[in-house]
């Protein structure tokens, strides 16, 4: 069964701690995508890699930045982290190709910034 | 600007009562529309791609319809296991999706 798993479910971080989210994926999918989910709005890209030591801005970068270091994993870092990106952040991958259609998600990390 | 809305927020459904669910949308060049389903602490589950105005998909008791401004996700004599949030999303020409709130669906046994 196809699997994009997050190391952390929940996560408390203290203000202006820096803040490492990783996400693995077993399905060698070329595309990796990093959203933050809050009640209300859709969901919003941060940043995406169509490939290893590649990345992309989202519409939402600032505060974050990526790693890809290995095709199956993509870091997400809040460099020093605040209040405001208290959210759900959630991991996707997809198959090469711009147009694919099929995102597979990961469960998820609930980060809290007090 | 490129947009999605769904309507209703929220949904609540006795067992057997079939309803819709709209997403609304206006992009430039549209390269197809997205259904996903995320149950309560997990992410987004695919559903289905409609690509263009009068296709339809189907699955178990769900269909979905595609006109050129808006997608309905029908839902066929519902049960509890349909509960979740249903998440609407479209890629316009410049490949990115847009990503609309979602509607919370609850059905009552």
């Amino acid at each position: 069964d196809v699997k994009v798993t997050q190391s952390s479910r929940y996560l408390v971080k203290r203000t202006g701690e820096k803040v490492f989210l990783e996400c693995v994926q077993d399905m060698d999918h070329e595309n990796m995508f990093w959203y933050r989910q809050d009640p209300g709005l859709g969901l919003r890209l941060i940043y995406f890699s169509y490939d290893v030591k590649m990345k992309e801005k989202g519409d939402i970068p600032e505060g974050y930045s990526v790693s890809r270091e290995k095709k199956e994993r993509f870091s997400l870092i809040l460099e020093s982290a605040s209040t405001n990106q208290t959210s759900m952040y959630l991991c996707a991958s997809s198959p090469p190709g711009a147009t694919n259609e099929k995102l597979f998600f990961g469960s998820g990390t609930q980060l809290s910034v007090l | 600007e490129d947009q999605v809305t769904q309507s209703p927020e929220a949904l609540r459904l006795q067992e057997g009562e079939s309803s819709s669910l709209n997403c609304s949308y206006t992009v430039s060049g549209l390269r197809g529309l997205f259904w996903y389903r995320q149950d309560p602490g997990k992410g987004p589950e695919f559903l289905f791609t409609l690509y263009s105005a009068g296709e339809e998909k189907e699955k178990e008791r769900l269909k979905a319809t595609l006109t050129k401004k808006e997608s309905f996700l029908h839902i066929t004599a519902p049960k509890p296991e349909d509960s979740a949030t249903y998440l609407c999303a479209v890629r316009g020409s410049n490949y990115q999706l847009i990503w609309g709130a979602g509607t919370k669906l609850i059905i009552k046994p």
